[in-house]
């Protein structure tokens, strides 16, 4: 059981908008800034966001991050075939005194 | 570039001990900390610890506290993590990953290296 939650599954046709959201708590998420992650699985995890809506370099625009209360929420516009991927939302925990993970979201494009 | 390599995977026994290392290039090894985190088949991302290459000092998952050491090698630019007492539930994808620090939040991971397969089986 992930200390953040998020829903296992998300899926859309190409051109279309999808949401993934990532819930947590007043000890890491209301507390902490939020990262989110892609992985491919079978090649290394990559940033997609940092300090809840920064795009690294090379990170399309059809990507946006946002952060609310003890919530987040990663948004594709746009969807394409290659952005199918497992995402995960992390952040800092103050009572466990570690980085906590989401559970991940398996992103299908129909 | 920045880099990070892992070494290759491994298969060990019930009760035995796993070393990995993870080799960092294209930045000064000594201005980053070290991440170490684990994917189990089918499952998200776990957080072990991490070390500071400048002193080595560590920082532990309470759940590994007592099985996994992390320690560093400043001449080869080179960061290891041993877990010890290995169970078929250490059976995952361990990844090291460069932490940027963030004072104003949550530091983050980047990059990753490319992960070493560790199978605990008899």
């Amino acid at each position: 059981q992930s200390v953040l939650t998020q829903p296992p599954s998300a899926s859309g046709t190409p051109g279309q908008r999808v949401t993934i959201s990532c819930s947590g708590s007043s000890s890491n998420i209301g507390s902490y800034t939020v990262n989110w992650y892609q992985h491919v699985p079978g090649t290394a995890p990559k940033l997609l966001f940092y300090s809840n809506d920064q795009r690294p370099s090379g990170v399309p625009d059809r990507f946006s991050g946002s952060k609310s209360g003890t919530s987040a929420s990663l948004a594709i516009s746009g969807l394409q075939s290659e952005d199918e991927a497992d995402y995960y939302c992390a952040t800092w925990d103050d009572s466990l005194n570690g980085q906590v993970f989401g559970g991940g979201t398996k992103l299908t494009v129909l | 570039q920045v880099q990070l390599v892992q070494s290759g995977a491994e298969v060990k026994k019930p009760g035995a001990s796993v070393k990995v290392s993870c080799k960092a290039s294209g930045y000064t090894f000594t201005s980053y900390q070290i991440n170490w985190v684990r994917q189990a088949p089918g499952q998200g991302f776990e957080w072990m610890g991490r070390i500071n290459p400048s002193g080595a000092s560590t920082t532990y998952a309470q759940k590994f506290r007592d099985r996994v050491t992390m320690t560093r090698d400043a001449s080869t630019s080179t960061v290891y993590m041993e877990l010890d007492s290995l169970t078929s539930d250490d059976t995952a994808v361990y990844y090291c990953a460069r932490d940027i620090p963030n004072y104003y939040g949550s530091n983050w991971f980047d990059p990753w290296g490319q992960g070493t397969l560790v199978t605990v089986s008899s």
